[in-house]
């Protein structure tokens, strides 16, 4: 079992649409979790970071962590067009050791159709 | 956030040659990261770069292989040694902020031929 899973997709929706991503992971030593979008050919840029369970919101865009569950989600409202790229998450382990280093999930495919 | 420069964009290199790529930041950072992304996957770790002393590889990464620096805190350069078409991919650096969340650089567009 990998560490982290997560639906490579490719997902299409409408313009407007709620959009969810999930991820699960088995290690429970992850505590910090964070979302990344990736345009093609460029670096991923961060969107959402948090280290509790629960709703973290900014603008369109909400990030929810179930850690007894082991599950993750992004979720998108009134998606756009510009929402279209690949969407990692990703989530590190904060003991001693590991160094804060991340360990992504292999990416979701988002294409928003106007 | 942090802002991440890196040098070069992209570079084809003949296969058995070295690139060596930079890697900077705008502010200081408490840890240095180096990853490989192959094409259509996801990213993966190759080295914590650790500053005034030897990375810290992951399983599957050697010193030999992937040299690192990092000399100052605000600085790393990453090379990858006698090139093999294998090793065509991207390379991104990232960097830590206060609360340990990673932002990453560009990257580098690395095809061997």
């Amino acid at each position: 079992q990998k560490e982290v899973e997560q639906d490579p997709g490719p997902l299409s929706v409408p313009e407007g649409a709620i959009v969810s991503l999930n991820c699960t992971y088995s290690n429970s030593a992850f505590q910090y979790f964070m979302w990344y979008r990736q345009y093609s050919r460029k670096g991923p840029e961060l969107l959402m970071y948090t280290y509790s369970s629960g709703n973290k919101e900014d603008g369109r865009f909400t990030a929810q962590v179930d850690k007894s569950s082991k599950y993750i989600s992004l979720f998108i409202r009134d998606s756009q067009p510009s929402d279209s790229a690949t969407y990692l998450c990703a989530m590190s382990d904060p003991s001693g050791g590991s160094n804060y280093k991340l360990t992504f999930g292999k990416g979701t495919l988002l294409t928003v159709n106007p | 956030s942090a802002v991440i420069s890196q040098k070069p964009s992209r570079d084809i290199c003949q296969r058995g040659t070295s690139l060596t790529i930079q890697c900077q930041v705008d502010s200081q950072v408490t840890m240095m990261f180096w990853y490989r992304q192959q094409p259509g996957q996801s990213l993966t770790l190759i080295a914590t770069a650790n500053q005034g002393s030897e990375a810290t590889y992951e399983s599957g990464f050697v010193i030999d292989k992937f040299p690192i620096s990092r000399p100052n805190l605000t600085f790393s350069t990453l090379t990858v040694s006698n090139m093999s078409p294998e090793d065509s991919s991207i390379y991104l650096c990232s960097g830590t902020g206060p609360s340990y969340e990673q932002y990453f650089g560009p990257g580098t567009r690395l095809t061997v031929t």
